[in-house]
């Protein structure tokens, strides 16, 4: 298996700050890489793909960036509706290995 | 606007097997992979199954494989994942996503999914 690790485990932040979580992979996962948000109760939503590439419907405030073995995600200006958990997953395998998940809260 | 519907969830005593299912509506399965991801109480996501577009390439992850059994009928938009010997940790949320590519890819549409317990 792919390790991920994710960094921080926990963040808070306020509704206007810009914050961004990190993601690494132990190999070279070059930019097979997704981010979800997750709220409680409810299923993950796919935020970005290809490590960059915004999904459809999905605000311009959030951006990805990285390849190989280390992505961030950013958060330009955070909203109350962006409190959640965020994981990464890699896709590089036919393992789809997921981060601990990034909680965000205020 | 596509919808992914899981079920077959429930409490099962420790040993015993469930059928889950999964139907995907309002796209063309068949050139779509799609995956299976498992969520403990109070845990993250984690990976369990994933099945090719065309059903001949399957995966598992370490903690199911030999367990668990992932199938699909692309006439029906459906997709299955059979698990027997269950364990008191395989109690999870389990969800349903359609993939964006044939086999590896991003989860693009995910269900709400099914609860397992495993208990006796």
């Amino acid at each position: 298996d792919i390790q991920m690790t994710q960094s921080p485990s926990t963040l808070s932040a306020s509704v206007g700050d810009r914050i961004s979580i990190t993601c690494r992979a132990n190999i070279n996962i070059y930019t097979s890489l997704a981010w979800y948000q997750q709220k409680p109760g409810r299923a993950p939503k796919l935020l970005i793909y290809e490590a960059s590439t915004l999904e459809s419907g999905v605000p311009s405030r959030f951006s990805g960036s990285g390849s190989g073995t280390e992505f961030t995600l950013t958060i330009s200006s955070l909203q109350p509706d962006d409190f959640a958990t965020f994981y990464c997953q890699q896709y590089a395998t036919y393992f789809f290995d997921f981060g601990p998940g990034t909680k965000v809260d205020i | 606007e596509v919808q992914v519907l899981e079920s077959g969830g429930g409490l099962v005593q420790p040993g015993g097997s469930l059928r889950l299912s999964c139907i995907i509506s309002a796209v063309t399965l068949n050139p779509y992979g799609v995956t299976w991801v498992r969520q403990a109480p109070g845990k993250g996501l984690e990976y369990v199954a994933l099945i090719s577009s065309s059903g001949e390439s399957r995966y598992y992850a370490n903690s199911v494989r030999g367990r668990v059994t992932i199938s699909r009928d692309n006439s029906k938009n459906r997709v299955y994942l059979e698990m027997n010997n269950l364990r008191d940790e395989d109690t999870a949320r389990y969800f349903c996503a359609h993939l964006r590519g044939p086999l590896v890819g991003a989860a693009d549409y995910w269900g709400q999914g099914t609860v397992v317990t495993v208990s006796s």
